[in-house]
């Protein structure tokens, strides 16, 4: 059965970097775009990134870009976020989610709705 | 940028009743990519409706889901003590943009 597991959280100071990772199992991970999404506590979900099948295409909330890196490794089905120059307010539960029916054109991904989330782990930037 | 606007924000009602759940987008949708989720407390989101209308695999013929352009539903038909929960919509198509969420709450 299709299983997303996230890791890697855990508490950092304003300025830091942490890397987080899902390991998935039980489907062809190397098919599926893949994204990662967070939620604040006590607050609703928020989009972070996503990456294409083969890794040619990310693309990023604007909250995120140019600190935030997605990757993944399609040999050992795992999918990554490296997240630099942490603040305050990326204080969340972070999820990966598997992209189901989605296409990566050149300016975005598009169409392809989250049909599997990971378990999400809790990143806690303070001071 | 899309916005999506859930109504209302907390929806009180009984095990057994009928819920309606409002989602409201900024601008018409792209090829109703418009998705539901229902979040229980301490779970990761699950998919309960995608392209306005399709249930999701597994997910009881007591949700569903309707609308196009702006103004998209979810309806549960008879209230389970389980669907106690909160719901957001979630647009996906050129942006990933999801709602502020509903609560549904035992009255």
């Amino acid at each position: 059965q299709v299983q997303l597991v996230d890791s890697g959280g855990g508490m950092v100071q304003p300025g830091r970097s942490l890397r987080l990772s899902c390991a998935a199992s039980g489907f062809a991970f190397s098919l599926y775009a893949m994204h990662w999404v967070r939620q604040a506590p006590g607050r609703g979900l928020e989009w972070v990134a996503v990456i294409s099948f083969d890794g040619s295409k990310r693309y990023y909330a604007d909250s995120v870009r140019g600190r935030f890196i997605i990757s993944r490794d399609n040999s050992k089905n795992t999918l990554s976020l490296q997240m630099n120059s942490l603040r305050d307010e990326d204080t969340a539960v972070y999820y990966c989610a598997r992209d189901l029916l989605g296409y990566c054109g050149d300016t975005s991904c598009y169409g392809g709705y989250f049909d599997y989330w990971g378990q999400g782990t809790l990143v806690t930037v303070s001071s | 940028e899309i916005v999506l606007t859930q109504s209302p924000g907390t929806l009180s009602l009984s095990p057994g009743e009928r819920a309606t759940l409002s989602c409201r987008a900024s601008q018409s949708l792209s090829s109703n990519y418009l998705a539901w989720f229902q979040q229980r407390p301490g779970q990761a989101p699950r998919v309960l409706i995608f392209g306005a209308s399709t249930r999701a695999p597994g997910i009881p013929d007591r949700f569903s889901g309707s609308g196009s352009g702006t103004d998209f539903t979810l309806t549960i038909s008879r209230l389970e003590p389980e669907d106690f929960a909160v719901y957001y919509c979630q647009h996906y198509g050129s942006s990933y943009t999801f709602g502020q969420g509903t609560k549904l709450e035992i009255k």
